[in-house]
Parts: structure tokens; C-alpha cells; sequence
């Protein structure tokens, strides 16, 4: 399978830590994105990170990629119960004739 | 406000009857795909379209059909030939940049059941 990896699968932490979820995938990508989904509700695009680029922060996510450990990260600081979602890695890459192949995600758990 | 509107939210199908789900967006986005999500299994491509009256089978078409005649419209029918049709749907919505696409734009879902 083409698709990212995910891990954890679930991640329970409380509020006010960082969350660190990771994603492993096997063929060289164009890029990688993130993305949020709250229960029962559509996902929300977080961050697109290119293969050339190293790390992007957007307020409190800060996503990293290292191409020769074909990974990426997506750390959340200082989490709040509303972070309470999945979390999915997206990749884009040659093969995929321009569509994104979506993992199967992290589930986060922010208590208060 | 831009966006992309999935309807209904809520849809139940008997069994051997065909029902189609709706997906517009006023984006202008050229790129439209429909996913399916099943509990723990992530999103799976059903079908997409990167061009009006143009679309391409994703990796589970079978049971299900689309058109795209207009550029904000991209439905989705559940045939009777989907013999286990009850998930979540998504659409969502990308636009086509020189390196590839945008991020998507998703829609809020549509929950199928088969009663």
C-alpha cells in the first residue's frame, strides 16, 4: 500500500502537553499534508509540507519531513480539549495521478 | 463564503434501491473526488474528476457512479449493485496549481444506511 502510517493510532494526553503524532510512508512523495477531522464531521486541511521543504510551523503546529526517513510529524503545542480530533497524513506523489492517498489516522484525546 | 455543501446530511436506502448524493462547490476548483470512510479504515477514493465531463475510477468504483457536467457539481449515485453501502461519504474539492493541487476542501459528509 501506497498510503501513509500513522502513530500512535490513538494518543490520549491532558490539556496544556504537546502532542506528537508521526507518519511513515514507503515511495518518494511531491508533498505531504495534514488534516483534522472532528467526529462525524469533514476533514479540515491543516498543513502542506513539499518535499523540499524541512519543517512549517502554523500557530501551534509545527510539522517536520525527513525524506531520507520517508516520515513526517505533526507536533501540537500546549493541546486543548478542542484539539480533540483524528489526525491524517495525506501524501501526493508520482504515482498517484494527482490525487492524495490518505492514511488511516491518529486519534487524539485532549482531557481537560 | 466559499465552500463545498454536501446534502443530504442524514440518507437511508432500502435495499435494491439506487439513491445519489450531492456535492456543489463555488470554489471554481477544477478537482473533485468522493471517499468513502468506514470505522478505522481511513478514507478510501471512490471516484474522481480533475476536468468537467471527465472523471476517473478510484480504487472501490465498483457499485457506485458519477458525473460532472458542470464544474461545481460532482454527484454521487450508490447503486443497488453496492451490496454493503452503509459509511460515511465525503467530497471534497482541490484546485490544480502547477505543482500539483492544493490542499482539499472538504465537505461535511453525507452518513448512508441501508434499512
Amino acid at each position: 500500500s501506497q498510503q501513509g502510517e500513522e502513530d500512535p493510532q490513538a494518543l490520549s494526553i491532558q490539556e496544556g502537553e504537546n502532542a506528537t503524532m508521526n507518519c511513515s510512508y514507503k515511495t518518494s512523495i511531491n508533498n505531504l499534508q495534514w488534516y483534522r477531522q472532528n467526529s462525524g464531521r469533514g476533514l479540515v486541511h491543516l498543513i502542506l509540507i513539499r518535499s523540499n521543504e524541512r519543517e512549517k510551523h502554523s500557530g501551534r503546529l509545527r510539522v517536520t519531513l525527513d525524506t531520507s526517513k520517508k516520515s513526517s510529524s505533526l507536533l501540537i503545542t500546549a493541546s486543548r480539549a478542542a484539539d480533540t480530533a483524528s489526525y491524517f497524513c495525506a501524501l501526493l506523489y508520482g504515482g498517484s495521478q494527482g490525487n492524495l492517498i490518505f492514511g488511516k489516522g491518529t486519534k487524539l484525546s485532549v482531557k481537560p | 463564503d466559499g465552500g463545498i455543501t454536501q446534502s443530504p446530511k442524514y440518507l437511508f436506502r432500502k435495499e435494491g434501491q439506487n439513491v445519489t448524493l450531492s456535492c456543489e462547490q463555488n470554489l471554481n476548483h477544477d478537482a473533485m473526488y468522493w471517499y468513502r470512510q468506514d470505522p478505522g479504515q481511513g478514507l478510501r477514493l471512490i471516484y474522481y474528476s480533475q476536468i468537467v465531463n471527465d472523471f476517473q475510477k478510484g480504487d472501490i468504483a465498483e457499485g457506485y457512479s458519477v458525473s460532472r457536467e458542470k464544474k461545481e457539481s460532482f454527484p454521487l449515485t450508490v447503486t443497488s449493485a453496492q451490496k454493503n453501502p452503509t459509511a460515511f461519504y465525503l467530497c471534497a474539492s482541490a484546485r490544480v496549481l502547477g505543482q500539483g493541487l492544493s490542499g482539499y476542501t472538504f465537505g461535511s459528509g453525507t452518513r448512508l444506511t441501508v434499512v
